[in-house]
């Protein structure tokens, strides 16, 4: 079984602040990981992918990839009360699947 | 607009009674899957489909069964429900399976309460 790690929070930061989350996973041979956002009773909805070692940078949005330490980090910088939700990390499993992180939940207080 | 389907958003049924759950994508993906998401536990696959006809157990299949006859369509099945089904369940679409640079989209959910 695939594991796909995260601390559930919930992570409290300050309007204004970059918030860090980070996500370890078992299979050394992911090639792909996702992150979610999920706001309380919706879908999950994908704000960021990365394929390589490094960041990748979108808008307030930084992953963080590396893979000889099998962790991935999303970091938000301005960090807004509307960023407050649920963060999902997702690693493919061999062929056919998806494993998703337990999730950690962030609350940006105004 | 790109979509991916579900009906019906909300269920309150008994023990016991069938019910289908729908799922259908607009976006001519090969791969559709479906999860329930349960507090503490995250998102858990229960089927999985590859493509037309070709479909597969996910971490929680007991008490489920699903059919994928067309591509655009994957309904669950809940042949006898009971109370421990009672869940958020979400379908979700990926352009091809897994291990791709593919992100898969989600439906808005159905919340299934079984009494």
């Amino acid at each position: 079984q695939k594991e796909v790690e995260q601390n559930s929070g919930p992570l409290s930061v300050p309007e204004g602040a970059i918030a860090s989350l980070n996500c370890t996973y078992s299979d050394r041979g992911s090639q792909s990981f996702f992150w979610y956002r999920q706001y309380s009773g919706k879908s999950p909805e994908l704000i960021m992918s990365i394929y390589s070692n490094g960041d990748k940078e979108d808008g307030r949005f930084t992953a963080q990839l590396n893979k000889a330490s099998q962790y991935v980090s999303l970091l938000i910088r301005d960090s807004q009360p509307s960023d407050s939700a649920t963060y999902l990390c997702a690693v493919p499993s061999g062929y056919s699947t998806l494993t998703f992180g337990k999730g950690t939940m962030l609350l940006v207080s105004p | 607009e790109a979509q991916v389907t579900q009906n019906p958003r909300y269920l309150i049924t008994v023990t016991g009674k069938k019910l289908t759950v729908t799922c259908s994508q607009n976006m001519n993906h090969e791969y559709m899957s479906w999860y329930r998401q349960d507090p503490g536990l995250g998102l858990r696959q229960i089927y999985y489909s590859m493509n037309v006809e070709v479909t597969d157990k996910g971490d929680v299949p007991e008490g489920y069964k699903v059919s994928r006859k067309e591509k655009r369509n994957f309904p669950l099945i809940l042949e006898s429900p009971s109370p421990n089904q009672t869940s958020l369940y979400f379908c979700a679409s990926s352009l091809v399976g897994g291990n791709s640079n593919q992100p898969q989209h989600f439906g808005d959910g159905t919340r299934l309460s079984i009494l």
